[in-house]
């Protein structure tokens, strides 16, 4: 089954700095990626997504590349502030046929006032 | 509120007692996912519905675990013979592949934490 690898598991930067946060895969027939974050209590909540037929895709302050040789992809998020802080999670879904969302372990971003 | 709703949204109970988890999820989604997730850890997949029908189980669904979409809208995940070890937050989400949006696109409800004493 597939294997999704997340880093850093927390990551502290100033406010109006960019965040990194990077994942990695390992079906090669994986599809589909989204990004969740999750605040304290609640659900993970959809922040972005690419397919495998993109290499990038941005959303205002947040974007996502893939690079489907390498299997990995990455989330950036520019002019960080506070309310970004949150844990974000990666994800993919097998192209084997199962449907259910593969996550990576977690990154806690901490926005440093 | 036409998102994901789940209930209770925590549970206490003792081991060896059997808990019910409903899902609500959003209008016309037929898709529906339950998921796991412990602290520390991101989600991991349980089992899945297209409308009434449970399509795939996790390893993780062991035999004290059951899922039911009886009629293809809301979910129940019971836990017979509670152990410690189930103490986590439950999470449910939905999708469509009848919108014209991507099928995959899952949103989740608020979860349900469940401790087992």
């Amino acid at each position: 089954g597939e294997n999704v690898e997340q880093h850093p598991s927390t990551l502290s930067v100033q406010e109006g700095d960019s965040a990194v946060i990077k994942c990695t895969y390992s079906d090669s027939a994986s599809n589909y990626f989204p990004w969740y974050k999750q605040e304290l209590g609640k659900g993970p909540q959809l922040i972005i997504d690419i397919r495998s037929n993109v290499g990038e895709k941005k959303d205002q302050r947040i974007a996502v590349t893939l690079n489907k040789t390498a299997k990995h992809f990455s989330l950036h998020i520019t002019e960080t502030q506070p309310e970004d802080s949150a844990v974000y999670f990666c994800a993919a879904i097998s192209g084997g046929g199962a449907d259910g969302l593969t996550f990576g372990k977690g990154t806690h971003l901490i926005i440093q006032p | 509120d036409t998102g994901v709703s789940q209930n209770p949204r925590h549970k206490i109970t003792k081991r060896g007692q059997n808990v019910t988890f409903r899902c609500d999820p959003i209008s016309e989604h037929n898709r529906l996912y339950w998921y796991r997730q412990t602290l520390g850890q991101g989600p991991e997949f349980l089992t899945y519905f297209q409308n009434e029908a449970q399509l795939e189980k996790s390893r993780l669904l062991s035999d004290r675990f059951s899922a039911e979409r009886p009629k293809g809208s809301f979910s129940t995940l019971e836990i017979q013979r509670t152990e410690q070890g189930d103490s986590a937050m439950y999470l449910c989400a939905s999708s469509s592949i009848l919108s014209g949006g991507p099928r995959e696109t899952q949103y989740f409800g608020p979860g349900t934490r469940l401790l087992v004493l």
